[in-house]
């Protein structure tokens, strides 16, 4: 099975802050990795995929890169509105599996 | 509008049963492949299974904590597809949600408690 190790698990940010987190996969995923971000007591919604595809109404401050089995979410310029926890998911092969998450809290 | 709706949540004893029911409209179900993902309480997201689009033989596919225990299927004709849980034990208590990777479409999750 496919492992996503996903970093770190939690960060303190301030609104215009950088951020940027990291899932790395066991074994190569090709570009299938998707990103997702949860607010509580909400469903998951889907920010990323294919490592660095915007999902519509999406806003461009969000994006995603990947190199080998690294990837990266970034946000360029945290807003009040993007304090959640954030997960990756690989869908290349089956079981799909999630990182552990990160929650992003206010400074 | 794409909608995914959950039902047949609840309270059940360890070792109990339940079935879970997600209704789907507002996108071409029988060409999606129908994913169930949960979240225990404070926990992250888990990937539990799903079952393939008829064109892809309709299979499934399952996370180790949950094969041979919880079965998905799916009815194309009713857009509906189903989790059945079996020998259901405290660990597996949890929001579950049903979903569409491609698509990214969500349910609003319906929660399973077992507990005695």
């Amino acid at each position: 099975d496919i492992q996503m190790t996903q970093s770190p698990s939690s960060l303190s940010a301030s609104v215009g802050d950088r951020v940027t987190i990291t899932c790395r996969a066991s074994q190569d995923i090709r570009n299938d990795l998707g990103w997702y971000q949860q607010k509580p007591g909400k469903a998951p919604k889907g920010l990323i995929y294919g490592a660095s595809s915007l999902q519509s109404g999406v806003p461009s401050r969000f994006s995603g890169s990947a190199s080998g089995t690294e990837f990266t979410l970034t946000i360029s310029s945290l807003q009040p509105e993007d304090f959640a926890t954030y997960y990756c998911l690989q869908y290349n092969s089956p079981p799909r599996t999630f990182g552990q998450g990160t929650k992003v809290e206010i400074k | 509008e794409v909608h995914l709706v959950e039902s047949g949540g609840g309270l059940v004893k360890p070792g109990g049963s339940l079935r879970l029911s997600c209704a789907a409209s507002g996108f071409t179900f029988i060409n999606a492949w129908m994913t169930w993902v949960r979240q225990a309480p404070g926990k992250g997201l888990e990937w539990l299974g799903h079952v393939k689009s008829e064109a892809y033989g309709g299979t499934t596919d399952y996370a180790a904590p949950v094969k041979g225990r919880f079965t998905i299927s799916r009815d194309d004709s009713q857009e509906t597809v189903y989790l059945q849980m079996n020998s259901l034990k405290t660990e597996d208590t949890a929001v579950y949600y049903c979903m569409v990777i491609t698509g990214d479409y969500w349910g609003q999750g319906t929660l399973v408690t077992v507990s005695s």
